[in-house]
């Protein structure tokens, strides 16, 4: 059983759309995340959460909402998206005390094209 | 600030050849963790193994090994006996201690393409 869960694991979606992402992570962690991964690109960090709290927006457009309603769900809000915004949208967390070494588990990604 | 190089974007080999994935990494702290994970064309990335920067001892794990030497920021992935089901994007990433006061939150390098044929 994957420690971190995300759905869906594949979205289309239209410019005026409303949807969203959720993510579950099993694994009693303090520490969730949302990254980007374009294509040719490196991975971008979007969101941090600790402790339920926010503690990194990376400049993210509005249209990206996360919500992080306890330590174990996360979610990504999607609202007028662009096409450029097409891309593979990782979920993670962490535990980032102990000896654990802040070291961040993925989810399978959920697969975004903006259409 | 931390920072993580993967030089090579892109390895192509033959099954069986051995290949050595680079990364280099800056840090003003003495205390971090460095991690190398796989990301296969399904899209999760896979944790590989995580090191600490008191322990410098080279790790092996049946064909994988990592080499950490702090004397040149170093911390390279080998595999030996390549196969086909390594083609991956292979990813190395820095995190300082958050006693450290430095950024916990890891740093990626942008990742080496690994591409095995038959």
């Amino acid at each position: 059983e994957t420690g971190v869960t995300q759905t869906p694991r594949h979205l289309v979606m239209g410019m005026t759309n409303k949807k969203s992402l959720k993510c579950e992570q099993h694994l009693g962690h303090n520490a969730m995340y949302w990254y980007k991964q374009s294509a040719k690109k490196p991975l971008e960090l979007m969101f941090v959460y600790s402790l339920e709290e926010r503690v990194e927006n990376n400049s993210v457009p509005s249209r990206f909402s996360p919500e992080c309603p306890n330590s174990s769900h996360l979610f990504l809000h999607l609202h007028t998206l662009q096409p450029e915004d097409s891309a593979l949208y990782l979920c993670a967390s962490s535990q980032t005390t102990g000896e654990s070494g802040n070291t961040i588990y993925f989810g399978e990604g959920s697969w975004l094209t903006v259409v | 600030a931390q920072k993580v190089t993967q030089a090579q974007t892109e390895i192509s080999v033959v099954e069986k050849e051995d290949v050595t994935l680079d990364c280099v990494y800056e840090t003003r702290d003495t205390t971090y963790y460095l991690f190398w994970y796989k990301q296969p064309p399904s899209g999760e990335l896979v944790f590989l193994i995580r090191r600490n920067s008191f322990d410098e001892q080279n790790e092996i794990s049946g064909r994988y090994s990592w080499n950490f030497q702090k004397s040149t920021s170093s911390f390279n992935f080998t595999i030996t006996a390549s196969q086909v089901v390594d083609s991956a994007v292979y990813f190395c990433a820095l995190s300082e201690a958050l006693t450290a006061g430095g950024s916990y939150i890891p740093t990626f390098g942008r990742g080496t393409s690994l591409i095995v044929h038959p």
